[in-house]
């Protein structure tokens, strides 16, 4: 069984660049949910994918922004980055079914470490 | 709307004692519960869950949960501390139902001492 994949590691972008981080879900999962930890604070849900549609947003603005492709991998793209946009990004997947979640759990992978200069 | 506080940043406790994380939640509804570990530089891994049932939850590497509603609390516990254990602990919830969205607290920080 594959886990939750992300790339690249690390990446050093400046103000008002484009970026996109990429994510592969677990074997079987059919959902994708991307997370903003900024440094010495929980991850802050952004936005999760299911069937390629976003299905529910946290408060995040429209410069951000995410894709779901059929073999459920996942981009997240900000455009304009700012200064505050600095942090670790965390995909997650799951799996949901026409009851809800399954098993009731997220998995996640390693993160993405954007600086912003 | 849902929150979770955990208090204070850092916990640092001798090698053998116990661990006490602490956790309160609000939640408009009977949440879902979950305690996450993050080592530097990782992701995050799960420790336990609580879903529905007892409302003592054991998880991986010797911690366990209590689900206290009318304390709307859910502390992390472990009896006897182990260096390894020294990480990033996060408390989340979660509404139930299909919406899997996770709030999280800010998280504290464990430190073992020999």
């Amino acid at each position: 069984e594959t886990g939750v994949t992300q790339s690249p590691t690390h990446l050093i972008k400046t103000r008002g660049q484009q970026v996109t981080l990429r994510c592969s879900s677990q074997s079987g999962h059919n959902t994708v949910s991307w997370y903003q930890q900024a440094l010495g604070q929980g991850p802050q849900f952004i936005f999760q994918y299911y069937r390629e549609e976003e299905n529910g947003r946290g408060n995040f603005p429209p410069r951000f922004s995410g894709l779901q492709f059929p073999n459920y991998s996942s981009e997240l793209n900000v455009n304009a980055l700012e200064l505050d946009d600095s942090a670790l990004y965390l995909c997650a997947s799951s799996l949901v079914g026409g009851g809800g979640l399954i098993n009731n759990e997220q998995f996640f992978g390693p993160g993405t470490r954007l600086t912003v200069l | 709307a849902q929150s979770v506080t955990q208090l204070g940043s850092h916990v640092s406790v001798s090698e053998g004692a116990l661990v006490l994380l602490r956790c309160n939640y609000s939640s408009s509804v009977p949440p879902y519960l979950f305690w996450y570990v993050q080592y530097p530089n990782q992701g995050l891994q799960l420790l336990l869950k609580y879903t529905t049932g007892a409302t003592l939850v054991k998880g991986i590497n010797g911690f366990e949960a209590e689900f206290k509603k009318s304390e709307t609390s859910f502390h992390l516990t472990k009896p006897s501390a182990h260096m390894s254990d020294a990480a990033e602990y996060f408390c989340a919830v979660r509404r139930t139902g299909a919406n899997s969205k996770l709030t999280f607290g800010k998280g504290i920080t464990l430190s073992v001492r020999p």
